[in-house]
């Protein structure tokens, strides 16, 4: 069964600093990777996606692909505090369902 | 304002009863889907539909009915026999694939009495 592995956390880190998610998948032909944001009580929110090995900017957010290692890492530069939430990997592969991880928790305090 | 929308925010059913929660998009996507979603679990796939008029069971499709009767629309039945039907459910739509980038509506949080 495919499977898409995260850490639950919390995730801890100062106002500031940089926060560094992490997503394993078991699906070595895997194509499509997405990370979603997840405030309590609301539904997910797309943050970014990414397809190719290497890295990719958007703002603060970088998410990071490493294929031959089955991750993919999403890194938040300047957290602030409104980026505590609950953020959820989603992992998929050009002939199947696009599969979640469970999601870690992130808490910024100040 | 395109989006998508989903009714009610909240449901309360007593047990034996069937509720349907409706999902509404004008994003002009093709397809769209139903998931469910537990405290401590990630999203779990009960439908989904690429087309107009045909649909698919996703991971959990036992106890649940839905329709594609319009592009616009994806209504999800709950039945009673779902044994263990309360949970957040979650319509996302997508512009044609599965693979696509998802995009979610607010949610209907059921609980059953």
């Amino acid at each position: 069964q495919k499977e898409v592995e995260q850490n639950s956390g919390p995730l801890s880190v100062p106002e500031g600093a940089i926060a560094s998610l992490n997503c394993t998948y078991s699906d070595r032909g895997s194509q499509s990777f997405f990370w979603y944001r997840q405030y309590s009580g609301k539904s997910p929110e797309l943050i970014m996606f990414i397809y190719s090995n290497g890295d990719k900017e958007d703002g603060r957010f970088t998410a990071q692909l490493n294929k031959a290692s089955q991750y993919v890492s999403l890194l938040i530069r300047d957290s602030q505090p409104s980026d505590s939430a609950t953020y959820l990997c989603a992992v998929s592969d050009n002939t199947d369902k696009l599969i979640f991880g469970t999601g870690t928790r992130l808490q910024v305090f100040p | 304002d395109g989006g998508i929308t989903q009714s009610p925010k909240y449901l309360f059913r007593k047990e034996g009863q069937n509720v349907t929660l409706s999902c509404e998009q004008n994003l002009n996507h093709d397809a769209m889907y139903w998931y469910r979603q537990d405290p401590g679990q990630g999203l779990r796939l009960i439908y989904y539909s690429q087309i107009v008029n045909d649909f698919q069971k996703g991971d959990i499709a036992e106890g649940y009915s839905v329709s594609r009767e319009k592009k616009e629309s994806f209504p999800l039945t709950v039945t009673s026999a779902q044994k263990n039907p309360t949970a957040f459910y979650l319509c996302a739509s997508s512009i044609g694939t599965i693979t696509d980038t998802q995009y979610f509506g607010p949610g209907t949080r059921l609980t059953v009495l």
